[in-house]
């Protein structure tokens, strides 16, 4: 298994200032003959499934703010809202699918400061 | 725009079989590939597996669900099942089905239902 792992568990951050969150993958999700780093985010908020935000580590879904990005390639992916909103108040997934045995990370809660 | 709702049992006995049924409407079942993923309260999400357009099954490898796990599609009712055998009480959690997208993520999923294992 990959084994996904996100820092920090959970922070907080002042309504618009930039959070940051950081996922590592055990080994490397970039496919090279495609060029694609098999990595999502998921934004969980409280009592509702998770919704996907981001896909192949950086191509934001239809509908998602632009404050979210993603970056990073090979082993470690961030996950940057860029002025952080009362509606950004959730639990942030990464997620790998490279391998047929997807693995998520622990996820990391970000609360208003 | 495709919507997917799981429905089961909410209270299981330990060493019980779990079924679990997602209907899927706005689309069919036949076009895409489909996952199951479960949250203890509290606690993050675990892959369990997922049945491809072609009928092919994947299963996640963790110990906590190894060989207890199948997951089938009825093209007729347009849904698809989740089975997980022998429940002990850690298989306590919220249970999400979903829909595996073009970019083989999850962009659709169900409200989720909560399944109990208690004696």
């Amino acid at each position: 298994d990959i084994v996904m792992t996100q820092s920090p568990d959970s922070l907080a951050v002042s309504l618009g200032e930039r959070a940051t969150i950081n996922c590592k993958s055990s080994q490397s999700v970039l496919y090279s003959p495609k060029n694609k780093n098999y990595l999502a985010w998921y934004q969980q908020k409280p009592g509702q499934p998770p919704k996907l935000i981001i896909s192949w580590a950086s191509t934001r879904e239809s509908g998602v703010p632009d404050r979210f990005s993603g970056s990073g390639s090979g082993t470690d992916f961030t996950l940057t809202i860029s002025s952080l909103r009362a509606e950004d108040v959730a639990v942030y997934y990464c997620q790998q699918h490279y391998t047929t045995s997807w693995t998520f990370g622990q996820g990391t809660k970000v609360e208003i400061k | 725009q495709v919507q997917l709702q799981e429905s089961g049992p909410g209270l299981l006995r330990p060493s019980e079989t779990l079924s679990l049924t997602c209907t899927v409407s706005g689309g069919s079942v036949s076009d895409y590939h489909w996952g199951w993923v479960r949250q203890p309260a509290g606690k993050g999400l675990e892959w369990i597996g997922r049945i491809y357009a072609n009928g092919n099954t994947n299963y996640t490898p963790h110990p906590s669900l190894k060989g207890r796990v199948s997951v089938s599609v009825d093209t007729s009712r347009n849904q698809f099942s989740l089975n997980l055998k022998s429940l002990t009480a850690a298989d306590t959690a919220m249970y999400y089905c979903a829909r595996v997208s073009a970019s083989d993520t999850l962009d659709h999923w169900g409200p989720g239902t909560l399944v109990t294992v208690s004696s």
